[in-house]
C-alpha cells in the first residue's frame, strides 16, 4: 500500500503562513487530495488533483506537487482554521490517507 | 442538493454482520461512484470500497473477505455489509462520493458510529 507521511502537528500565529508536507512512498502522480476535518464532524474537500481548489473553499487555501511530494498551504491562517488536515492519494489500489496534521493556532 | 446519509445499528455483536445503508439525495447513482471510508475514534481514515456507477464494486484488500457493497438505485441507495466483525471494526463509517471517478470525495455523509462489542 501507499504510504502518506505527515507531520503530527504544528502550531502557528493567527495571520501568518503554514505549509503542511505530504509525502508519498511512491508516485502518486497529481492524484492527491486535502481535507480538513473539524472535531465531531466529516472531512471536507479543500483541494483535489494536487492543486485544484474545491468549490466555495477560501483561496487562502492552496496545493502543490506532484509524484512524491506535495504540501497544502493556508495563508494567512485563521482562527477557524484549527483542525486536522488529511492528505488521500487514489493513484494506487488501495486509496489511502496520510495519519492527519493537527493544526493549533497560538 | 447534495446529500448522503448513513444509517444502521449503532452496537454489534464481535463475530456479528454489519450491515450500513446509505441513502443519497441530489443526484444519481448510476451518475456517480459512492464510497464508503471508515475511521476509528481518536485515528485515521481508511477507504473501504467503492461502489461504481456502472454497478461495479472495487474493495481495500485488507478488507475484501469480509466486505460487500451493493445498492439498490430505485431507492437511491447504496448498502455495505461486512461480516466477522472484531472490537477493531469499531468505528465511525461514512459514505462519500466521488465528483468525477477520479477517486476523491466532494460530499460526505454525517458518518454512524458502530461499535462492536458484547
Amino acid at each position: 500500500d501507499t504510504v502518506l507521511t505527515q507531520s503530527p502537528a504544528l502550531a502557528v500565529s493567527p495571520g501568518e503562513r503554514v505549509t503542511i508536507s505530504c509525502r508519498a512512498s511512491e508516485s502518486v502522480s497529481t492524484l492527491m487530495h486535502w481535507y480538513q476535518q473539524k472535531p465531531g464532524q466529516q472531512p471536507k474537500l479543500l483541494i483535489y488533483l494536487a492543486s485544484h481548489l474545491e468549490s466555495g473553499v477560501p483561496a487562502r487555501f492552496s496545493g502543490s506537487g506532484s509524484g512524491t511530494d506535495f504540501t497544502l498551504t493556508i495563508d494567512p491562517v485563521e482562527a477557524d482554521d484549527t483542525a486536522t488536515y488529511y492528505c488521500q492519494q487514489s493513484w494506487n489500489d488501495p486509496y489511502t490517507f496520510g495519519a492527519g496534521t493537527k493544526l493549533e493556532l497560538k | 442538493q447534495v446529500q448522503l446519509k448513513e444509517s444502521g445499528p449503532g452496537l454489534v455483536q464481535p463475530s456479528q454482520t454489519l450491515s450500513l445503508t446509505c441513502t443519497v439525495s441530489g443526484f444519481s447513482l448510476m451518475d456517480y461512484s459512492v464510497h464508503w471510508v471508515r475511521q476509528p475514534p481518536g485515528k485515521g481514515l481508511e477507504w473501504m470500497g467503492r461502489m461504481k456507477y456502472d454497478g461495479d464494486t472495487y474493495y481495500n484488500s485488507a478488507l475484501k473477505s469480509r466486505l460487500s457493497i451493493s445498492r439498490d438505485t430505485s431507492k437511491s441507495q447504496v448498502f455495505l455489509k461486512m461480516n466477522s466483525l472484531q472490537t477493531e471494526d469499531t468505528a465511525i463509517y461514512y459514505c462519500t462520493r466521488d465528483p468525477d471517478n477520479n477517486h476523491y470525495f466532494d460530499y460526505w455523509g454525517q458518518g454512524v458510529m458502530v461499535t462492536v462489542s458484547s
